[in-house]
């Protein structure tokens, strides 16, 4: 089945640095979606990039739709502490009309 | 703005009794989801329902079943709880055109003993 390989799978870094993480795929995809789970909570939508070679910001997040229509990146800018949790990246499932496949998640700690 | 409301947050089960989960959503939404999330594995989705009336299996439904009561709400039941059943529920719900996203519950944190 479809598969979405992000990486890295854990980082830590120092407040005020800046944050980078990518998703793979070996499938194309027309869409890219990354999410931000906070501890204790369930995902919330950061952005939604829709065409190749799309890049898109949200405030200090900014993320980008591979030209290969098979990746996409996320960077985050002057990290601080409540940048912590767990980001993730998603897109349509091959062969379903409603489903979302979910990368395995990067988590990111931030060290005062 | 309620959004998709879980409840409960928190249940402990002894293994072989049943419980329901229960998810509402006030955002007029066709499709909703339950996924389970455990350490290292991201979010697998156990069962969805596309519209009202309908429920599909997902990557990992054996031990669960589902209900769709209406357009608002979706339960999943565990009949006879398992330890490896063990994590954390997610409920969602989407328009038809998935490729806007989910909006996710805070979900729910169930111990089997």
């Amino acid at each position: 089945g479809q598969q979405l390989n992000q990486s890295p799978q854990s980082m830590f870094i120092q407040e005020g640095e800046d944050v980078s993480m990518n998703c793979t795929s070996s499938s194309i995809f027309n869409t890219w979606l990354w999410y931000k789970q906070d501890p204790g909570e369930g995902p919330v939508l950061l952005i939604a990039l829709y065409k190749a070679g799309e890049l898109t910001s949200n405030g200090r997040l900014t993320a980008q739709f591979g030209i290969t229509r098979k990746d996409s990146f996320l960077n985050i800018s002057a990290s601080i502490p409540s940048d912590v949790g767990i980001y993730f990246c998603a897109g349509p499932t091959s062969g379903s009309a409603r489903q979302l496949t979910f990368g395995s998640g990067t988590q990111l700690t931030v060290l005062p | 703005n309620a959004g998709v409301t879980q409840t409960p947050k928190f249940q402990v089960l002894k293994t072989g009794q049943s419980m329901t989960l229960q998810c509402a959503q006030d955002m007029n939404h066709n499709s909703m989801y339950w996924y389970r999330q455990d350490p290292g594995m991201g979010l697998r989705l156990i069962y969805y329902s596309a519209s009202e009336g309908t429920t599909d299996k997902g990557e990992v439904p054996n031990g669960y079943n589902v209900s769709r009561l209406n357009k608002r709400e979706f339960s999943l039941r565990l009949e006879s709880a398992a330890p490896s059943q063990t994590s954390v529920y997610f409920c969602a719900s989407s328009f038809t055109d998935r490729t806007h996203g989910y909006t996710f519950g805070s979900g729910t944190r169930l111990t089997v003993v």
